[in-house]
């Protein structure tokens, strides 16, 4: 069966540039979930959305950073004006929403700001 | 609050030596465990998790792990390491009382020496 899908896989862009990065979670996962991970490192909770509750964006960085997921499906990660430090690879995920099941990550999207 | 610790950065290990991989949890209500394997370019996989029942929890590839409740502890094992089993182990837990969120180590980078 078919998992988490993001897409670009690579995006390059300027200083100054919004990128979009787009995830497809699993069908009939609730739960979606956004990370990002510099190189070699740990995982930077984003945001988070949950059916139709309103999300939990407390780990977005800056205003710069928004997420919408439309139809309890398909969510994009929106960064304007980006800046070097925004540099990572963006993790998504998804899961069931009963607490004792997993999440299922797709490859990330490795941004570069140059 | 919620917390997961992973206190090794790096574990080296010879090929067929038993390899440990180790994590420490902090949660307010009963903890779901879970371990995590990233190989490089590829986002998250899930290998095994800790739910209730049994203590000694077997997962993929050959992994397992041990529930200590008295050590809140979660340490990944395997007897025989394979060389192909070097890559970034992450360690999460998510609280019963906080089933939202997802709670990860920073991760161990496991080298197995051939």
């Amino acid at each position: 069966g078919a998992g988490v899908s993001q897409s670009p896989s690579n995006k390059v862009t300027e200083k100054g540039k919004d990128v979009e990065l787009r995830c497809d979670p699993i069908s009939g996962h609730t739960a979606l979930y956004w990370y990002r991970q510099s190189l070699g490192q740990g995982l930077e909770f984003l945001i988070y959305f949950q059916g139709n509750s309103a999300p939990d964006k407390s780990g977005l960085p800056s205003d710069r950073f928004s997420a919408e997921r439309t139809g309890g499906s398909v969510s994009t990660l929106t960064i304007q004006r980006t800046q070097q430090e925004d540099s990572a690879v963006y993790l998504c995920a998804s899961s069931l929403s009963t607490v004792n099941q997993p999440q299922h990550f797709g490859d990330g999207t490795r941004l570069s700001i140059l | 609050a919620q917390s997961v610790a992973q206190p090794e950065d790096q574990v080296n290990v010879a090929e067929g030596n038993p390899l440990t991989v180790k994590c420490t949890y902090s949660v307010s209500g009963n903890p779901y465990l879970f371990w995590y394997v990233q190989y490089p370019n590829r986002g998250l996989q899930f290998l095994l998790k800790y739910i209730t029942g049994d203590n000694l929890v077997k997962g993929s590839y050959g992994f397992e792990a041990e529930f200590n409740k008295s050590q809140t502890s979660f340490h990944l094992k395997k007897p025989s390491a394979l060389v192909s089993d070097s890559a970034l182990y992450f360690c999460a837990v998510r609280d019963m009382y906080d089933g939202n969120q997802f709670y990860f180590g920073t991760g161990t980078s496991l080298t197995v020496i051939p």
